[in-house]
């Protein structure tokens, strides 16, 4: 299936771990994206790698760090994990013409509970 | 920066009509998308407007205005299945970024 996938779908764990989530995407696209969805459903852009080149760092804490190792890949590791980084994660890519995007295509996300 | 704002609720009858506005603030400006997210779901694609006026699929439409800085989704023959939440996102000039508006929350009742 043509696609953006993500695992894993839950990630349940305690304060002060480390996790990672994995993006990977099939649609031939050069830009990737990292979202963080609150519980008001507020979508936040954290990161956004072109063509493995970090080019959207938003205010986000240092605790969490993207890496793409390939265009078709995008994966989030958060360090020392806080309950205010409950959220659904999710990751997009999206084909970019000369800087401008407009239409993403969203992975199914991750919903990260810290307890 | 940029900025936009929708109503966060919206309540409608199936087989009704709703309109669900969007205005912005930008620093530069490409176009105004609209995407969909049913609960526990992904956002998904609906629509993309970069001129003035008004673009239909299907039971949706959407339309622009760049000089008013205001755009809206229109649902038509609404069903059940359009419960969801609906986002307005606009494209800045030249930065890879599309900024999502909060969301408006589509409740469809029988």
């Amino acid at each position: 299936d043509t696609a953006v996938s993500q695992t894993p779908k839950y990630l349940v764990t305690q304060m002060g771990n480390d996790k990672s989530i994995k993006c990977e995407q099939n649609l031939g696209h050069d830009t990737m994206y990292w979202y963080k969805q609150d519980s008001k459903k507020f979508l936040k852009i954290m990161f956004s790698y072109n063509n493995k080149e970090l080019i959207i760092n938003e205010t986000v804490p240092n605790r969490f760090s993207p890496k793409s190792p390939d265009k078709a890949h995008l994966n989030l590791h958060i360090n020392s994990l806080e309950l205010g980084d409950s959220a659904v994660y999710f990751c997009a890519s999206s084909p970019t013409r000369s800087g401008v995007t407009y239409e993403q295509y969203f992975g199914p996300g991750t919903r990260l509970t810290v307890t | 920066g940029q900025s936009l704002e929708q109503p966060s609720e919206v309540t409608a009858v199936e087989g009704a009509i709703v309109q669900i506005n969007c205005t912005y603030q930008t620093s530069g400006f490409y176009g105004l998308s609209w995407y969909q997210q049913h609960d526990g779901g992904a956002p998904t694609f609906l629509s993309y407007n970069a001129l003035d006026g008004l673009e239909e699929t299907g039971r949706f439409s959407s339309f622009l205005s760049r000089s008013d800085s205001y755009g809206y989704l229109l649902l038509q023959e609404l069903q059940m299945k359009d419960s969801a939440s609906y986002f307005c996102a606009v494209s800045p000039a030249g930065d890879y970024k599309l900024s999502f508006g909060a969301g408006t929350t589509v409740t469809v009742r029988a």
